[in-house]
């Protein structure tokens, strides 16, 4: 059965200061990742995701995330934070040939001025 | 804005009551998933409709129902409700939604069910 885990419940850290939000994934197949982020009191806007090829992935708003396959991780990173990057991260998984998405517990990201 | 929309925004009821939850998918769009998202439960995949039929179950209890029409919109039926129905209630697209394809799913606005 496939799952992820997104480890960390909240994330601080200071404006201009780079970020990373963690998610490890487990799949018995070759994984399709994603990268969600959640506004208050909106839906889920897509940021990324790796499906196959670079193992570096740039997406919107300037974030990008690492594919490491023998660590079975795909680390949301973003070189210098902003205040308005303050919002719900979630990592999803589906497993390639697969229906279902999978969708991690979520991490708060607080970026203090 | 993603393309997909939901009604109602907002849906107050009570308990062992029956509502209806709608959404329009992305133009073009084959594919509806409905998610609900709690606070105790995170973001649960309830069940996936590919092109009028279902294509993949997720948690979803046996109070609840969906259906994709010809015209793609789904809608979302609950139940018997309980308080602990109480939740964020996501509705997603995509193109395709096959097992073989990388479609990204794109999120409506969520319909905010409450149950008194």
């Amino acid at each position: 059965a496939q799952s992820v885990a997104q480890p960390e419940d909240q994330v601080n850290v200071a404006e201009g200061n780079p970020l990373t939000v963690k998610c490890t994934y487990s799949v018995s197949g070759n994984p399709y990742l994603f990268w969600y982020v959640q506004y208050p009191n909106r839906g889920l806007q897509f940021l990324l995701k790796y499906i196959t090829g670079d193992n570096l992935v740039k997406g919107s708003y300037g974030f990008e995330a690492e594919f490491n396959k023998s660590q079975t991780s795909f680390h949301l990173k973003k070189p210098s934070a902003l205040v308005s990057d303050s919002a719900l991260y979630f990592c999803a998984v589906r497993e390639a040939g697969g229906f279902k998405t999978i969708f991690g517990a979520g991490t708060r990201l607080f970026v203090k001025a | 804005d993603s393309g997909v929309t939901q009604t109602p925004k907002h849906l107050i009821t009570a308990t062992g009551q029956r509502v209806t939850l709608r959404c329009s998918p992305r133009s073009g769009d084959l594919s509806v998933y409905w998610y609900q998202q709690s606070l105790d439960q995170g973001l649960q995949f309830l069940i996936q409709y590919y092109n009028g039929e279902e294509r993949a179950k997720g948690n979803i209890l046996e109070r609840f129902s969906a259906q994709q029409f010809p015209d793609l919109h789904s809608e979302l039926n609950l139940s018997s409700l309980e308080l602990g129905d109480s939740a964020l209630y996501f509705c997603a697209s995509s193109a395709r939604g096959l097992g073989t394809d990388t479609d990204t799913q794109y999120f409506g606005p969520g319909t905010r069910l409450t149950v008194l």
